[in-house]
């Protein structure tokens, strides 16, 4: 019953490198969202998606790309890493609107 | 801006005790609040929530209290354990987006 999967765990980046966040599900939920987990502002939402082939913005989405091309997966994508996305990313997905979500373990990523 | 606030950054209690745990927010339109434990190197995972049109929900220990009017909602946690002992997320839901609270870390004291 593996829930929300993240890989990897942790990175370290160079600034200007690009990199992408996996993320996969088998609990065949429509949402998933990505967060970052920064100090003193909880998690923030960066894009997420309401089924396969629709994806949105949230409130931080400046230097990252998703695409969801089938239900399980939703991949993030850092196009050039810079030292401010150093942080901890946060995969969820739920079964509906007012579902709970379900998170993954997370990925550490520093940039240096 | 955060729509979320959670302004206590820290809560300890004694083991036994009552945990109450605080949390404000600014946007009408939310329509359902959940509540998130963490613990470190884990992903959050759901507590409890509640639906704009109640205020009051209840599972085992844990009980959340919603005033719309004041825009306040709160989770209390009777009794406190030590397994409690985490960080604790306050969330908010409208337009499929969550918003999340900046967390406040509760540590039981045996």
């Amino acid at each position: 019953n593996a829930g929300v999967t993240q890989t990897p765990k942790f990175q370290v980046l160079k600034t200007g490198q690009s990199m992408t966040l996996q993320c996969a599900q088998d609990m065949n939920h429509e949402y998933m969202s990505w967060y970052r987990q920064d100090p003193g502002m909880g998690l923030r939402l960066i894009h997420y998606s309401v089924g396969a082939g629709i994806t949105d913005q949230g409130e931080v989405p400046n230097g990252y790309n998703v695409s969801r091309s089938t239900t399980e997966d939703f991949p993030l994508r850092l196009l050039s890493a810079a030292p401010s996305q150093t942080s901890v990313y946060f995969c969820a997905s739920r079964g509906g609107v007012a579902q709970p979500q379900h998170f993954g373990d997370g990925t550490r990523l520093s940039i240096l | 801006d955060q729509q979320v606030k959670q302004n206590s950054p820290s809560l300890s209690v004694q083991e036994g005790r009552i945990s109450i745990l605080n949390c404000d927010y600014t946007n009408s339109m939310f329509d359902y609040f959940l509540w998130y434990k963490k613990y470190p190197a884990e992903g959050p995972t759901f507590l409890i929530s509640i639906s704009s049109i109640k205020d009051k929900n209840e599972d085992g220990r844990f009980t959340v209290f919603l005033n719309k009017s004041a825009k306040h909602l709160s989770l209390h946690i009777v009794p406190s354990q030590p397994g409690d002992s985490a960080v604790y997320f306050c969330a908010a839901i409208y337009d499929y987006k969550l918003s999340f609270g900046a967390g406040t870390t509760v540590t039981v004291r045996a």
